[in-house]
C-alpha cells in the first residue's frame, strides 16, 4: 500500500505550544499535501510542497519534506484552541495522475 | 469562487435499501471529481474518481457505483446497502491543471446502515 502514516496518532498540547506531526510514505511522489479536518466536517487543504522543495511556510504552518527518508513534518507554531482538529498528509505519487493517497491522520487537541 | 455541495448531510437506511448520494460543484469547469469513504477515526479511502463525463474509475471492488451525468455532478449509488457501507462519505474536486492537484472537499454525508 502507498498509504502514508502519520505520527503520532494523537497529540495533546497546551495553547501557545508548538505542535509537530510527522508523515511517512512509501513510493516516489510528485508532491505532498497537508489537510485539516474538524470533527464531522470535510477536509480543508492547508499546504502543498513539491518533491523538489524542502521547506514551505504558510502563516503559522511550516512543512518540511525529506524525499530521501520519504517523510514530511507539519509544524504548527503558537497553537490555539481553534487548531484542534485531525491533520492528514496526502501524497500525489508518481504515475498516479491527480489521485491522492491519504494517511491515517493525527488528532490534535489544543487545551486552554 | 468555487463551491461544492453534498446532500443529504445525514442518512439512515435499512440493509438492502438503495442509495443515492449527490455531489455538485459550482464555479469551475471540467473538474476532476472524487468519492471517498472515511470510517470512524480513520483516514480516507478513495472509492471512485472521474476526469470527465462518463469517465469513472473504481478504486476498490465494492457494493457501490458512481456516475457523472453532467460535468459538475457526481453521484454515488448502491442497489442494496450492506451494514459495512456505513461511514462518512466525502466528495471532492480538483482542477485539471498539471501540478496543481489540491483537492477541495464537500461537507460530507454521514450514512448509517441498520
Amino acid at each position: 500500500s502507498q498509504q502514508g502514516e502519520e505520527d503520532p496518532q494523537a497529540l495533546s498540547i497546551q495553547e501557545g505550544e508548538n505542535a509537530t506531526m510527522n508523515c511517512s510514505y512509501k513510493t516516489s511522489i510528485n508532491n505532498l499535501q497537508w489537510y485539516r479536518q474538524n470533527s464531522g466536517r470535510g477536509l480543508v487543504h492547508l499546504i502543498l510542497i513539491r518533491s523538489n522543495e524542502r521547506e514551505k511556510h504558510s502563516g503559522r504552518l511550516r512543512v518540511t519534506l525529506d524525499t530521501s527518508k520519504k517523510s514530511s513534518s507539519l509544524l504548527i507554531t503558537a497553537s490555539r484552541a481553534a487548531d484542534t482538529a485531525s491533520y492528514f498528509c496526502a501524497t500525489a505519487f508518481t504515475g498516479g495522475g491527480n489521485k491522492l493517497t491519504f494517511g491515517t491522520g493525527t488528532q490534535l487537541k489544543v487545551e486552554l | 469562487s468555487q463551491t461544492i455541495h453534498q446532500w443529504p448531510a445525514t442518512l439512515v437506511q435499512p440493509v438492502g435499501s438503495p442509495l443515492s448520494l449527490e455531489c455538485t460543484v459550482e464555479g469551475t469547469s471540467n473538474p476532476n471529481l472524487y468519492w471517498y469513504r472515511q470510517a470512524a477515526g480513520r483516514g480516507l479511502q478513495l472509492l471512485f474518481y472521474s476526469i470527465g463525463i462518463d469517465q469513472i474509475s473504481s478504486e476498490v471492488p465494492q457494493n457501490l457505483s458512481a456516475s457523472r451525468p453532467q460535468d459538475r455532478q457526481f453521484i454515488l449509488s448502491s442497489k442494496k446497502l450492506l451494514l459495512s457501507d456505513s461511514g462518512f462519505y466525502l466528495c471532492a474536486w480538483s482542477a485539471q491543471i498539471t501540478g496543481r492537484n489540491e483537492q477541495f472537499f464537500g461537507p460530507g454525508t454521514r450514512l448509517t446502515v441498520l
